[in-house]
């Protein structure tokens, strides 16, 4: 399987902290991407590496790449109480159209 | 209307029902895609459709029917469901152009089957 697999599971942490969320996959990929779920809702798409880049910025977030060890992470600064949410990684295939395939996500909550 | 939009919200229907599930996206994509979320499981691909071809089919049941009748607009036709089926249903849609795209979600159809 190429899925993603995200780590820890859950992650409660206090508001201002910073959490960090690590996706593992298996094969070689040509990007991967981060999502994040409300409860009740749709993915929404936070931000995206390619293959050939090993760290990227967006905001509060910066996620790296080790296509070596097939590893990424995902760091939020000074979480804030509306970052509460899962928190899912997705390699990025083709199959004649694009196919993410996700991981199970980390469950973040951060308490005020 | 922006967005990818889904109906309805929630569904609750029984194993003989017929019911479909609508999405609708006012992004301009051309790719089209339905993934079934259930506790417990990772977000499970179920039909691409680009340029409104099917091109994945994940070893999807017969129950489930997909229907892309333009690039807009994304259905999935539900037939003898079983109590596994129930899930979050989401639809997605990217511009079909290559790897590399964001997807945009819908809100989901959370699906119940008694």
């Amino acid at each position: 399987s190429q899925q993603g697999e995200e780590d820890p599971q859950a992650l409660s942490i206090q508001e201002g902290e910073n959490a960090t969320m690590n996706c593992s996959y298996k094969t070689s990929i040509n990007n991967l991407q981060w999502y994040r779920q409300n409860s009740g809702r749709g993915l929404v798409h936070l931000i995206l590496i390619r293959s050939n880049e090993r760290e990227k910025h967006s905001g509060r977030l910066r996620v790296t790449l080790d296509t070596s060890k097939k590893s990424s992470s995902l760091l939020i600064t000074a979480s804030r109480a509306a970052d509460t949410a899962s928190y899912f990684c997705a390699t990025d295939l083709w199959v004649g159209a694009q196919k993410l395939v996700f991981g199970q996500g980390t469950r973040l909550t951060i308490n005020p | 209307e922006t967005g990818v939009t889904q109906t309805p919200r929630h569904l609750v229907m029984g194993m003989t029902n017929k019911k479909s599930l609508k999405c609708e996206q006012h992004l301009g994509h051309n790719a089209m895609y339905w993934y079934k979320q259930s506790a417990k499981k990772p977000l499970e691909l179920m039909f691409v459709y680009s340029l409104e071809e099917r091109v994945e089919n994940n070893s999807v049941p017969s129950r489930f029917s997909p229907e892309c009748p333009n690039s807009s607009h994304l259905f999935l036709h539900l037939h003898t469901l079983q109590p596994e089926d129930s899930a979050l249903y989401l639809c997605a849609s990217s511009q079909a152009q290559g790897t590399g795209q964001p997807q945009h979600f819908g809100d989901g159809t959370r699906l119940s089957i008694l």
